[in-house]
Parts: C-alpha cells; structure tokens; sequence
C-alpha cells in the first residue's frame, strides 16, 4: 500500500499569511495527487487533482505543486473561510486508495 | 447539480448489520465510478470501497474485506454499502462520492456523510 505523510499535523497563521502544506508518497506516484478542505461536520471538498490543477469555484490563492514523492499546497494569503483541516490522496493505484493524515490550519 | 444523500446510519450492536444507501442526482450516475469513504470521530478519511460505474469491479480495504459489500443499482441512481459483522472500530461517518470523469480514483463530489455508531 502506498502511505501519504503530511507535516505539518496542524499549524496556526493569521489571516493573510502564506501557508504551505507538505504531503510525502512512500513511493513515486507521478502527478497522481489531489488535496481536499473539510470544515468541522461538513463533507470533504476537493480542491486541486492532478497535483496542480484547480478543481473549478476553487480561488486561486490555492496552488499545488510536486510529482514524484513530494507534493505541496500552497494557499496564499489566507482568508477566514480558509481554516480548515486539508488531507492529500494519492489516485496513483487502488486498492486502496489512500489518504494524509490530515493537517488542521488554526487561527493564531 | 450533483447531489449525494446518505441514508440508513444509526446505532447497532456489534455483530449485527446495516445497510447504508446513497442517492443520486444531478449527474449520469451509471457513468461513474463511485466509493464509500469513512472517518472515525475526530480522526482522518479513510476509504472504504469503490465500485466501477457498472458495477463489474468492486475493491475493498483490508480491514473491511469479507465484512462489507458494496453495490448499486443504476435504475435506481443508488449505492449501497452493506455491512456485516459490525465491529466497534468501524464507528463513523459514512461518505458517498463520485469519481471524477477523467481520472480514475480522485472522488470530486461527497454526500453529507451517515454516522454509523457500534456500542453494545
């Protein structure tokens, strides 16, 4: 099975700052990555597939980037609505098909 | 648009069955593959099972294998999950989503989620 890492497991930034979000496959998985947003008591949304591509309504302040191993989300100036918990998933091969850990982003 | 409503979680002793549902609209639903995610309280996504849009294929996590059973059926617009031998450790929220059209294995929409609970 592939494992995902993420680090960090959470973190806390104020509304505006850069945030990036690392995820790690345990072996290559291409560009075969998407990232999700969950808020508490609501169904995961998908943000970005593909490693990098912009799920649609998704602002842009949200980026993603990696191949290979190593995948990060980049969100820029963080907005309110932006705290959230975010998990990686790996679409390379199934079963199973396999998430992060999760990282939860806080208010500072 | 695309709609996904969860249906039958509840409380069940452990051993004992449920069947869990999911209805669809708003999109082709015997076009796309769809899965069963799960998220324990307070813990991360876990995936449960998927099944190829007609319903030909059908894989599973360990942990559920021989436990769980998923199916549909595309007159209906419904998925099913139904689960056996229930164990407390399978205590959760209980997703439904669709794949993505062109990549396989990236669900792109998620139901509201069923919270099944296992406690004697």
């Amino acid at each position: 099975d592939i494992q995902m890492t993420q680090s960090p497991s959470s973190l806390s930034a104020s509304v505006g700052d850069r945030v990036t979000i690392t995820c790690r496959a345990s072996q290559s998985i291409s560009t075969f990555l998407n990232w999700y947003q969950q808020k508490p008591g609501k169904a995961p949304k998908l943000l970005i597939y593909a490693a990098s591509t912009l799920q649609g309504g998704v602002p842009s302040r949200f980026s993603g980037s990696g191949s290979g191993t190593d995948f990060t989300l980049t969100i820029t100036s963080l907005q309110p609505e932006d705290f959230a918990t975010y998990y990686c998933q790996q679409s390379y091969e199934s079963p199973p098909l396999t998430f992060g850990g999760g990282t939860k982003v806080e208010i500072k | 648009q695309v709609q996904l409503v969860e249906s039958g979680g509840g409380v069940v002793q452990p051993g004992k069955s449920l069947r869990l549902s999911c209805a669809a609209s708003g999109f082709t639903f015997s076009n796309f593959d769809m899965h069963w995610v799960r998220q324990a309280p307070g813990k991360g996504l876990e995936w449960v099972a998927v099944i190829s849009y007609d319903g030909s294929a059908k894989f599973y996590v360990d942990s559920v294998k021989g436990r769980f059973t998923i199916s549909r059926d595309n007159s209906k617009n419904t998925l099913y999950l139904q689960m056996n031998s229930l164990r407390a450790e399978d205590t959760a929220v209980y997703y439904c989503a669709k794949d993505r059209d062109d990549i396989q294995l990236c669900p792109d929409y998620w139901g509201q989620g069923t919270l099944v609970t296992v406690s004697s």
